[in-house]
């Protein structure tokens, strides 16, 4: 996608709620992906969850799932049950569309998960 | 499970010095990337590297920023002549092929110029 939008610059959560993180991106491609990344304070970037632009289902990894909605262009991340460990930086991103297909990254939601 | 390894963790430099960034990608894997975060931004892509050959450069990397895989292993970032605004996060990642698998990121060289 040329564009990613994430408009929650920060967001706090109860433990053990859950919690939807927004993102839109824009996209002239027929094909395309979507990815959301965890960046703790520790500053390492952590694969969360894919979604594809042909995947027939809503992708899932344990905790995470994306709720894809491929009319409004909207890929936002669902985290289940929320734990304290799971207060960081949350990027939505996709690839360029360019052949090596370099992420373009959104701003980014700090999540605080208050005990 | 493989990983990207990125050295040094931290590095202090002078404005105007040249600096290296190297990183390990994993093995098997095919396309190479870094990227910059400065603090409290967002991430930004600068190059990727496929097949020995620069594929994509962003608008930051101009002439003072260059790549290498000299050995088959090891993947540098070079920036010849650092500025004050060049202080930021770099990160190293790889793929295998096809963007459906996980782009793998390194955790990150913290370069600092003063």
């Amino acid at each position: 996608a040329q564009k990613i939008t994430q408009t929650q610059p920060g967001m706090f959560v109860q433990e053990k709620e859950a919690v939807t993180l927004d993102c839109t991106y824009d996209t002239s491609d027929p094909s395309y992906g979507l990815f959301w990344y965890k960046q703790p304070s520790s500053g390492e970037m952590i694969f969360l969850i894919y979604q594809g632009s042909y995947d027939q289902q809503n992708a899932t990894e344990g905790r995470y799932s994306l709720n894809f909605q491929k009319a409004r262009k909207s890929a936002n991340l669902v985290i289940s049950a929320s734990q304290l460990g799971d207060s960081a930086m949350y990027f939505c991103a996709s690839p360029s569309g360019g052949g090596a297909d370099g992420l373009t990254f959104g701003k980014g939601t700090h999540l605080i998960i208050q005990p | 499970e493989p990983e990207v390894t990125q050295t040094p963790s931290h590095q202090v430099t002078q404005m105007g010095q040249e600096v290296i960034l190297r990183c390990v990608p994993i093995s098997n894997h095919l396309y190479f990337y870094w990227y910059r975060q400065i603090l409290g931004q967002k991430v930004e892509f600068l190059v990727s590297f496929y097949n020995n050959e620069i594929s994509e450069k962003s608008e930051i990397f101009d002439d003072q920023f260059s790549v290498e895989r000299p050995d088959g292993s090891n993947f540098t970032l070079k920036i010849r002549s650092t500025k004050l605004e060049d202080s930021a996060m770099y990160f190293c990642a790889s793929r295998w092929a096809g963007t459906g698998n996980g782009y793998t990121f390194g955790s990150g060289t913290r370069l600092t110029v003063v």
